[in-house]
């Protein structure tokens, strides 16, 4: 099983629907992010957690929510579905102890906003 | 401009040639340097990381960083098929954020 594991893997909506992806990891790791990546564009950060109490804004996070529900699981949602909001999203984990702030990804989550 | 610049390629190089991957990144903040692997379809997996100036070597990998000219690059010896994916250059600016450039798509020729 994958340490760092999202929900749904693929998922087609339309424009106006809630859209919830979520991420849970057992790596006992503190911090948890979430970016989504667009051909040509590479991975752009849009919140990320340190740890159950503390969310931050990344580079992009207009247009999308986040819960910490766990140190083990965090939820990216998006309130109303534009097509701009088709991608490729990933959740990843570090640890605080880290040397390097080593990223560890998840697999994946395809996202089509029709 | 941006952040981290890499050219996106593909780059294409024969089996057993070098590969020649480089990054160039603006915020002189940087700490440290990390190269992901990104193969299709896939997530991005560590591969490299370096901190200090000068060259880090592990297998057929080579980190080479030059912070006063801001730029970091990734040598692949001996290049196989199984190397070719899209690498990503991301620079760590310490708080744990890391920012990412766009990758260099790599495709080794059989």
């Amino acid at each position: 099983d994958a340490d760092v594991t999202q929900t749904p893997r693929n998922r087609i909506t339309k424009t106006g629907k809630r859209i919830m992806l979520e991420c849970s990891q057992t790596k006992g790791h503190d911090r948890m992010y979430w970016y989504r990546q667009d051909p040509g564009l590479g991975l752009r950060l849009i919140y990320y957690s340190f740890d159950v109490k503390d969310i931050n804004k990344g580079e992009i996070s207009d247009g999308y929510s986040v819960s910490r529900q766990a140190q083990a699981k965090f939820s990216l949602s998006l309130e109303s579905a534009i097509p701009n909001q088709t991608a490729l999203y990933f959740c990843a984990t570090s640890f605080r102890g880290s040397d390097t702030g080593e990223l560890f990804f998840g697999e994946g989550s395809r996202l089509t906003v029709l | 401009q941006k952040e981290v610049e890499q050219n996106s390629g593909p780059l294409s190089v024969p089996e057993g040639a070098i590969a020649s991957l480089n990054c160039t990144y603006s915020d002189r903040g940087s700490q440290s340097f990390f190269w992901y692997r990104q193969y299709s379809g896939k997530s991005p997996e560590l591969i490299m990381f370096i901190y200090s100036n000068g060259d880090k070597e592990d297998g057929r990998f080579t980190a080479q960083l030059n912070k006063a000219s801001q730029y970091v690059s990734l040598l692949i010896r001996d290049s196989q098929p199984s190397d070719s994916a899209t690498y990503l250059c991301a620079p760590y600016t310490g708080g744990f954020k890391t920012i990412f450039g766009a990758g260099t798509r790599l495709f080794v020729k059989a």
